[in-house]
């Protein structure tokens, strides 16, 4: 199975600040990496697919970029509905695996 | 807009089925692959399987062909069993469409609300 490591696991940050969360999987997966918000209580969300492709509707603040084995999601400028916990998929081959989430919470 | 719905038995004792299904609306059903997720409290995400009108499937090895998925298209539903049961089941089960680009390039683009299933006597 190819695993999937996210960090960190946890952060705090304000609104308005620039955000990164970087997925590493544990072999080359090209870009067959997805990007995920899951809030409280709801199911998670599309972001970005294909590593880098933003899902319609989604703000232009969220980024994804990498290739290979490293991968990072960006929000630019924090905002207050933003604060979520984050998971990367990979779906290079089956099992599709998740990473183990990365939750942003209020500084 | 597609809508998904998952429904089904939430109390469900150790050794036991346990059976869901999802209930999808808004869009064309028999052109998609449609797949299950869980979410065990507190933890992170579980691929469990997929499956295609064709029927197509593939499962998540993790759970040892206790898995079954199958699919209704006269009803737009398709339905997961999960055999021999343990409290380790115990998680919020989640529907979801899965869009397909060709080869691995795919994801889960349309998610049920998600229903708790606990494993308990």
């Amino acid at each position: 199975d190819i695993q999937v490591t996210q960090s960190p696991s946890s952060l705090s940050a304000s609104v308005g600040d620039r955000v990164t969360i970087t997925c590493r999987a544990s072999q080359r997966i090209s870009n067959y990496l997805n990007w995920y918000q899951q809030k409280p209580g709801k199911a998670p969300k599309l972001l970005i697919y294909a590593a880098s492709s933003l899902q319609s509707g989604v703000p232009s603040r969220f980024s994804g970029s990498g290739s290979g084995t490293d991968f990072t999601l960006t929000i630019s400028s924090l905002q207050p509905e933003d604060f979520a916990t984050y998971y990367c998929q990979q779906t290079y081959s089956t099992p599709l695996t998740f990473g183990g989430g990365t939750k942003v919470e209020i500084k | 807009q597609v809508q998904l719905q998952e429904s089904g038995s939430g109390l469900v004792k150790p050794s036991e089925t346990l059976s869901l299904t999802c209930t999808v609306s808004g869009g064309s059903f028999s052109s998609w692959y449609w797949s299950w997720i869980r979410q065990s409290p507190g933890k992170g995400l579980e691929w469990i399987a997929y499956i295609y009108n064709s029927g197509s499937t593939n499962y998540n090895p993790s759970l040892k062909s206790r898995a079954t998925i199958s699919m209704d298209t006269s009803k737009n539903q398709f339905s997961l069993q999960l055999s021999s049961v343990t409290a380790a089941d115990t998680a919020v089960y989640y529907c979801a469409r899965v869009m397909l680009h060709g080869g691995p390039l795919y994801y889960f683009d349309y998610w049920g609300q998600g229903t708790l299933v606990t494993v308990s006597s």
